[in-house]
């Protein structure tokens, strides 16, 4: 069965950029949609964007100047950049699979934290 | 930008019934949109309920369901246990392609 595991650095300074892996198992990148969903300290869930191999790529309308989610099906790893970052980016980050009528699957988050 | 509203807080007695909605500002939830339903506990990632509005994962407990009620997409469950306190939460489209959050629904079981 699928599984996510999210990887990067759990420190970034402000005004810098975000990258974290999606490493992917047991399903192909070639189906579904991968997303990126992020969750501030003690706040709810936010969905930040996905790509799908088939389809588009789309993103949070708040955030589309600054993110990009890839896929690299060569490697079954998805990706996340966020850039110009700022406190306020601080959060865990989770990625995910859906679609294709199977539901969603999460990896278990990796926290950021934006600070100097 | 949609916003989509939960209760923020409900309570439930043990083995009782209690209901949770999801309503977007983009309109009513009717049977061409799609809902999911994620439940969370303290320090763990979420974990998807229902997805496509009624339809369960194969580890969802039978005693959590997914509906249309109203306008609104809704997620019920009958027989309340105390493992299900936690915050849930629902995830519904707008304008086609772009996903949104509901704020979420702490439950308590008391």
């Amino acid at each position: 069965q699928v599984q996510l595991q999210e990887s990067g650095p759990g420190l970034v300074k402000p005004s810098e950029t975000l990258s974290l892996t999606c490493i992917v198992s047991g399903d192909s990148l070639t189906d579904h949609h991968w997303s990126w969903i992020r969750q501030p300290p003690g706040q709810g869930l936010e969905w930040v964007g996905y790509s799908s191999y088939r389809e588009s790529t789309n993103y949070n309308p708040s955030l589309k100047s600054r993110v990009t989610v890839s896929l690299d099906t060569s490697r079954n790893q998805f990706y996340l950049k966020l850039t110009s970052v700022s406190p306020s980016d601080t959060a865990v980050y989770y990625c995910a699979r859906s679609g294709s009528g199977s539901g969603m699957r999460w990896g278990q988050g990796i926290l950021v934290t934006v600070s100097s | 930008q949609a916003v989509v509203t939960q209760e923020p807080s409900l309570t439930v007695s043990p083995g009782g019934t209690v209901t949770l909605t999801c309503a977007s500002s983009t309109g009513p939830f009717t049977d061409n949109d799609w809902a999911y339903w994620f439940q969370q506990k303290p320090g763990q990632a979420p974990t998807t309920l229902i997805y496509d509005t009624t339809k369960k994962q194969s580890w969802t407990p039978a005693r959590f369901s997914g509906s249309i009620l109203g306008d609104k997409a809704a997620l019920t469950l009958s027989g309340a246990q105390p493992e299900d306190e936690a915050d849930y939460y629902c995830l519904v489209p707008y304008r086609g392609v772009f996903w949104m959050f509901g704020g979420g629904t702490k439950l308590t079981v008391l």
